[in-house]
């Protein structure tokens, strides 16, 4: 079975500390994905990884860094997390398979509030 | 632009009705995916189904059946006698070609099926 997993399903953290959500895969897939979710607005790109150590914006990466030394993990860095920043973050991983079919599979989600 | 608008917020049924949940997207790519995702009161995100852009084949899984119809841009997912576990927050999304299999969500239908 597929596994993405998130390090921290539920994080309190202040404003002004700096934030890591971890994120693992154990499929060797080449792609890795940090989205935020928020009511109303779906789910929205903050970054995304197409191999080890190459990252490309998503929609929404002011605030964010991200961070892939291994082709299994990937972190999501809040460098000075604010209120705003208060959401649920869903890890990514997905496989483009020989017969052109996507896979995308999902983390659990981690829920973040800053205070 | 690359867009999916689910313009239904919420909606509502009593067990044993039928619901249709709309999924309208745009894209200028002739090759890309479509995906309807289920999120439970629990935040996992699992995945319902997959269509190619080549495939407008509608497709039957048990209660849940999708329409596809790349002339009105539009891929709607239908739940036939719903019940009460069919409760949860539905994504649809489109992976356009080249994108490293980026999703771009719609914000997302709440559907509340009541005893």
């Amino acid at each position: 079975d597929v596994k993405v997993t998130q390090s921290s399903r539920y994080l309190v953290k202040r404003t002004g500390e700096k934030v890591f959500l971890e994120c693992v895969q154990d499929m060797d897939h080449e792609n890795m994905f940090w989205y935020r979710q928020d009511p109303g607005l779906g789910l929205r790109l903050i970054y995304f990884s197409y191999d080890v150590k190459m990252k490309e914006k998503g929609d929404i990466p002011e605030g964010y860094s991200v961070s892939r030394e291994k082709k299994e993990r990937f972190s999501l860095i809040l460098e000075s997390a604010s209120t705003n920043q208060t959401s649920m973050y869903l890890c990514a991983s997905s496989l483009l398979a020989r017969d052109g079919r996507v896979t995308i599979y999902f983390g659990e989600g981690s829920w973040l509030t800053v205070v | 632009a690359q867009k999916v608008t689910q313009a239904q917020t919420e909606i509502s049924v009593v067990e044993k009705e039928d619901v249709t949940l709309d999924c309208v997207y745009e894209t200028r790519d002739t090759t890309y995916y479509l995906f309807w995702y289920k999120q439970p009161p629990s935040g996992e995100l699992v995945f319902l189904i997959r269509r190619n852009s080549f495939d407008e084949q509608n497709e039957i899984s048990g209660r849940y059946s999708w329409n596809f119809q790349k002339s009105t841009s539009s891929f709607n997912f239908t739940i036939t006698a719903s019940q009460v576990v069919d409760s949860a927050v539905y994504f649809c999304a489109l992976s356009p070609s080249g994108g490293y299999n980026k999703l771009i969500f719609g914000a997302g239908t709440r559907l509340a099926v009541h005893p």
